[in-house]
């Protein structure tokens, strides 16, 4: 069965550094979307990427956070001077079509921002 | 924004027990759906309840939605131990290009 990937697992890095997360959706599937879950807390919203663009984005997703999807199979997420409350858990989704509303979710990546 | 928002925020039962949890939302929804999430894992879909259904069904799964209230209900019947986990709704914004996760409901299933 299809499932969506992501990598690393866990990822710690120092405070200031740049990081980029990676996921691999769904092939057949034609949207993107990432999510952050502060350890305890409820499953957030960041960003929405179709046909190569952002079509939605949170207040969270501000000018530290940017999404790509460089070779048709790979989706990432760049933070890029990672702060200690941007440690938490990233979950990478996909989505088939319009009309199908269910997101397919990665096993998430834990970053840990020292 | 919309937003699902469940109680209990924890629940307790022996396994063979049902579970019950529920979802309040605040705008209009063409959908509301319920994902589970194992500790420190992924979400996985549970369910898809259109806001023209009243309940609906999927295994011991049983989901109603009621508009006029805004709010959902998730019912686990004859639950096990492997139901262990948290519940969360979720409804799209009117375009359609953002979920919003509700806090969730904490569910231990003793055995």
């Amino acid at each position: 069965e299809p499932e969506v990937t992501q990598t690393p697992s866990h990822q710690v890095t120092q405070m200031g550094q740049e990081v980029i997360l990676r996921c691999v959706p769904i092939s057949n599937h034609l949207y993107f979307y990432w999510y952050r879950q502060i350890l305890g807390q409820k499953v957030e919203f960041l960003v929405s990427f179709y046909n190569n663009e952002i079509s939605e984005k949170s207040e969270i997703f501000d000018d530290q956070f940017s999404v790509e999807r460089p070779d048709g199979s790979n989706f990432t997420l760049k933070i890029r001077s990672t702060k200690l409350e941007d440690s938490a858990m990233y979950f990478c989704a996909s989505r088939g079509t319009r009309n199908n509303d269910e997101q397919f979710f990665g096993p998430g990546t834990r970053l840990t921002v020292l | 924004s919309q937003q699902g928002e469940e109680d209990p925020q924890a629940l307790s039962i022996q396994e063979g027990e049902n579970a019950t949890m529920n979802c309040s939302y605040k705008t209009s929804i063409n959908n509301l759906q319920w994902y589970r999430q194992n500790s420190g894992r992924g979400l996985v879909h549970l369910i898809l309840i259109r806001s023209n259904e009243r309940e609906k069904h999927s295994g011991r799964l049983r989901v109603t939605l009621d508009t006029s209230k805004k709010s959902s209900s998730l019912l686990i019947t004859a639950s096990r131990a492997a139901d262990t986990a948290s519940y969360f709704c979720a409804t799209y914004n009117n375009a359609g290009n953002m979920l919003t996760f509700g806090g969730g409901t904490r569910l231990m299933v003793k055995p």
